[in-house]
């Protein structure tokens, strides 16, 4: 069965640059949702979009931005990255936005040095 | 808000015993799923198994198996005949139906099964 895409799986940016990390969700779900797990700790919920429309936002740092375009498919835009932002970031897709299981991609592991 | 407890960071166990993972949560709504995820050293999220909070019926899934308490607001997974490849991160999550339907994710619990 198909999974959820994501690409890159691994990406080294230096301070103050700017990343793009890119989801593809299963075919026919429509929501997607991103979250980020730093080293140790759970995933975070960041921001989730039903049919291109942002549907609910979570603890999303102003530098970062994020949408969904009409093929599903959804890409997290970060700028002026600090080393902070160093962690595996996850994107997630469901059939429907009405609590139905989310299934996990194998995340984009990002180093900020 | 709602949260998610796991309060065993870590335990380990024999191949073929059972293990039993608690997690606790607190919420206001009536309407909800828990789920189990598995996070091995691969990193992958990995869906262990669901329950949604209007059946009473525990939810199984082949050796893993859920004891759902919902007055008591508890989820603990049960695995029986422990495997190697059980050995993972295993978090508890929770997310409403019909609002937010993000997952609130527990702190985790490392498990590991020894030969």
């Amino acid at each position: 069965a198909a999974g959820v895409i994501q690409s890159p799986r691994h990406l080294i940016k230096e301070k103050r640059e700017t990343a793009t990390l890119k989801c593809y969700p299963i075919p026919r779900h429509d929501t997607v949702y991103w979250y980020q797990q730093g080293p140790g700790q759970d995933p975070q919920f960041l921001i989730s979009f039903y049919e291109k429309m942002q549907s609910d936002k979570g603890s999303i740092p102003d530098r970062f931005s994020a949408q969904q375009f009409s093929d599903y498919h959804s890409e997290l835009n970060m700028s002026s990255l600090e080393l902070g932002d160093s962690a595996l970031y996850f994107c997630a897709s469901t059939e429907d936005r009405v609590a139905d299981t989310q299934y996990f991609g194998p995340g984009t592991r990002l180093t900020v040095l | 808000a709602q949260t998610v407890t796991q309060s065993q960071p870590e335990m380990s166990v024999q191949e073929a015993e059972t293990v039993t993972l608690s997690c606790t949560y607190d919420t206001s709504e009536n309407n909800y799923y828990l789920f189990w995820y598995k996070q091995p050293p691969s990193r992958q999220m990995i869906l262990v198994i669901r329950q949604e909070a209007y059946k009473q019926q525990n939810a199984t899934e082949n050796r893993f198996s859920v004891n759902f308490q919902k007055a008591a607001k508890s989820f603990s997974l049960k695995i029986s005949d422990s495997q190697l490849g059980d050995t993972a991160m295993y978090f508890c999550a929770f997310c409403t139906q019909g609002g937010s339907e993000k997952l609130v994710f527990g702190k985790g619990m490392k498990l590991t099964v020894n030969p």
